[in-house]
């Protein structure tokens, strides 16, 4: 199992270019989570969708964020225009929901900074 | 609003000695628990989950304990090694099939 892969693993790019991170999750899963890591927030969920449908997005910071998953193994989180504050570790996560379990699996991340 | 949150940020111990890591939550509705691990460079990785309807659980070198009356949270790791040093992350349920993350604690192994 290739886990979940999240592309690229490195985007370096200036403020008010959109940036578009990829997301491809475990097979069989049925829902994707989006978050962001920064030292001072934390871990935060931005949005999770399960059978390819948003569920909750209440965790996207502003209309400069965007998400869709147009099918089961592929998801993009797009920003449009960035900015300085962007920077961080963005992750990617899969699971299967409705076995009981909310253990999620974690992509690699991408480390984005806009300059 | 209510939250999940670390007694302490930095954890050093020496290896082979066991360590315990704790967590505090305060969602008393919270009916499930999960213990992350993070390596640098890296994404959290699952160790260990627990249901509010047990008071342990153990896995291989890890155990988890949940103690509902005080909201309280820990994970002990027998005999740690040099591999166990990351940051260690307790997330909740929060309904919905959502976690929410506390801020982790860093765990350094002193060799």
């Amino acid at each position: 199992d290739a886990g979940v892969i999240q592309s690229p693993r490195h985007e370096v790019t200036e403020m008010g270019q959109e940036v578009t991170l990829r997301c491809k999750p475990i097979s069989g899963h049925n829902s994707l989570f989006w978050y962001r890591q920064t030292m001072m927030r934390g871990l935060e969920l931005l949005i999770y969708f399960n059978n390819n449908v948003p569920i909750d997005d209440s965790g996207m910071p502003e209309d400069r964020f965007s998400a869709k998953m147009p099918n089961a193994s592929f998801s993009t989180l797009k920003i449009q225009p960035s900015e300085p504050r962007d920077s961080a570790v963005y992750f990617c996560a899969s699971s299967f929901l409705g076995r009981g379990t909310y253990e999620q699996y974690f992509g690699p991340g991408t480390r984005l900074t806009v300059t | 609003g209510e939250s999940v949150g670390l007694h302490l940020p930095t954890l050093s111990v020496q290896e082979g000695d066991n360590s315990i890591i704790n967590c505090a939550y305060s969602n008393s509705a919270s009916d499930y628990f999960i213990w992350y691990k993070q390596e640098s460079g890296k994404g959290p990785q699952f160790i260990i989950d627990i249901r509010s309807n047990m008071d342990k659980r153990q896995g291989q070198r890890v155990t988890v304990l949940l103690n509902k009356t005080v909201k309280h949270l820990s994970l002990q790791i027998a005999a740690t090694q040099p591999g166990d040093s990351a940051v260690y992350f307790c997330a909740e349920n929060l309904g919905d099939y959502k976690l929410s993350f506390g801020a982790g604690t860093t765990v350094t192994v002193r060799a």
